[in-house]
């Protein structure tokens, strides 16, 4: 089975502070994903990744950037957190799109800046 | 650009009784997903469907997309409460990488 876990589960940070979120994948996937999830607004797409040291921005990429050193961990860092951050953030894998690119979901990061 | 509607956004039906999600996009697309999304939990995937007229299958749940009319959608036969979640479409942006667009998703409380 696919195998997508996040760093935590719920954290707290205040504003202004830099916040690391981590993603692993253990199935060797080309593609990986950051969305944010609030109510009323389905899933957003922060950043995308198709490849190590490869990223794309999404629909909402301001305030936040990433990073794709290893093929099976990317981050999401929110340079200096602000209330408006307060979210659910999901991290995504997939293989490339030829290969089928169903997207594989971690359990989610309920972040929430005070 | 891609919108995704989905509709209704809420949904309460009574168990055994049959009820159909509409996912509907604004550009072409040929590639649709359904995700199933518990409370407090991640979304798991239930269906990708790839190509006009297809139809997937799972238990009480049913799929279907035509691409013509840019419409999905998923119908619940004889709904129990063991179906009671968010529904979610998402439609692939196309191009070469699998972006996706979410619909809002539907919550279904099923009542028994």
């Amino acid at each position: 089975d696919v195998k997508v876990t996040q760093s935590s589960r719920y954290l707290v940070k205040r504003t202004g502070e830099k916040v690391f979120l981590e993603c692993v994948q253990d199935m060797d996937h080309e593609n990986m994903f950051w969305y944010r999830q609030d109510p009323g607004l389905g899933l957003r797409l922060i950043y995308f990744s198709y490849d190590v040291k490869m990223k794309e921005k999404g629909d909402i990429p301001e305030g936040y950037s990433v990073s794709r050193e290893k093929k099976e961990r990317f981050s999401l860092i929110l340079e200096s957190a602000s209330t408006n951050q307060t979210s659910m953030y999901l991290c995504a894998s997939s293989l490339r799109r030829l290969k089928g690119g169903t997207q594989y979901f971690g359990p989610g990061t309920r972040l929430t800046v005070l | 650009e891609l919108k995704v509607e989905q509709n209704p956004l809420f949904l309460s039906m009574q168990e055994g009784k049959n009820y159909t999600i509409y996912c509907n996009y604004s550009t072409t697309s040929d590639r649709l997903y359904w995700y199933r999304q518990d409370p407090g939990k991640s979304l798991e995937s239930l269906f990708v469907l790839l190509s006009n007229g297809a139809v997937k299958q799972e238990g009480r749940l049913m799929a279907s997309l035509d691409t013509k009319a840019r419409l999905s959608t998923l119908h619940i036969t004889a709904a129990v409460h063991d179906l009671s979640a968010t529904y979610f479409c998402a439609v692939d942006r196309g191009g070469a990488t699998n972006k996706l667009i979410f619909g809002t998703g539907t919550l279904l409380a099923v009542q028994p």
